[in-house]
């Protein structure tokens, strides 16, 4: 089936030691997200990729990094974690922008020590 | 913030009762996506209906929109114990391109 996979589902950092978290898309999407969830809260958007063009939104804190090789993957690095980006992190990809829905991995849960 | 905002933030019901959930928005949309959520998993999309649509049914999903009130209801009739999860709105700002989400509703069904 095709889908988005996330991996891995648990992560667990030292406070100030960079993490990557990986998401791989079959669905051949143009746009892949990331959100970042915190207990209870809805899902915030951090950045989005329209193929190769990037898209930050304006209150994404600069420590947060992506980068998309391919069609296929994403990547969200988070450069020097503070305690405070302790969440559920999420990857959706969607065929193209606005009107289409979203399909999303099951996410990433960071901890940070 | 441009979030549209649920209600109520947390439902509990017997298991065959309807479940109705509200979300309001601020500015102009081209469309409004309803996902559920369960524990600890990723969204599921649910139903996205247009600005120029009224309502929108799927199963035992009815979704309306009202856009002079800025207002959109999810109706889940006859819900089931496996409905328990959060549902949340999702909008689109127009010529943003962008969807945000609401701050959901936690659905408690029980058996």
């Amino acid at each position: 089936d095709a889908m988005v996979i996330q991996n891995p589902r648990y992560q667990v950092t030292q406070f100030g030691k960079p993490v990557t978290l990986s998401c791989s898309q079959t669905l051949n999407h143009n746009v892949m997200y990331w959100y970042q969830q915190k207990s209870s809260q809805a899902p915030k958007l951090l950045f989005h990729y329209y193929d190769k063009d990037f898209n930050n939104e304006a209150d994404t804190p600069d420590n947060f990094q992506s980068r998309r090789p391919n069609t296929s993957f994403c990547f969200l690095d988070i450069r020097s974690p503070g305690l405070g980006d302790a969440a559920m992190y999420l990857c959706a990809t969607s065929s193209s922008l606005g009107n289409q829905p979203q399909h999303f991995g099951d996410g990433t849960r960071l901890s940070i020590l | 913030s441009q979030q549209g905002e649920e209600d109520p933030q947390a439902l509990s019901i017997q298991e065959g009762e309807n479940a109705t959930m509200n979300c309001s928005y601020k500015t102009s949309i081209n469309n409004l996506q309803w996902y559920r959520q369960n524990s600890g998993r990723g969204l599921v999309h649910l139903i996205l209906i247009r600005s120029n649509e009224r309502e929108k049914h799927s199963g035992r999903l009815r979704v309306t929109l009202d856009t002079s009130k800025k207002s959109s209801s999810l109706l889940i009739t006859a819900s089931r114990a496996a409905d328990t999860a959060s549902y949340f709105c999702a909008t689109d700002y127009y010529n943003f391109n962008k969807f945000y989400f609401g701050s959901g509703t936690k659905l408690n069904v029980k058996p």
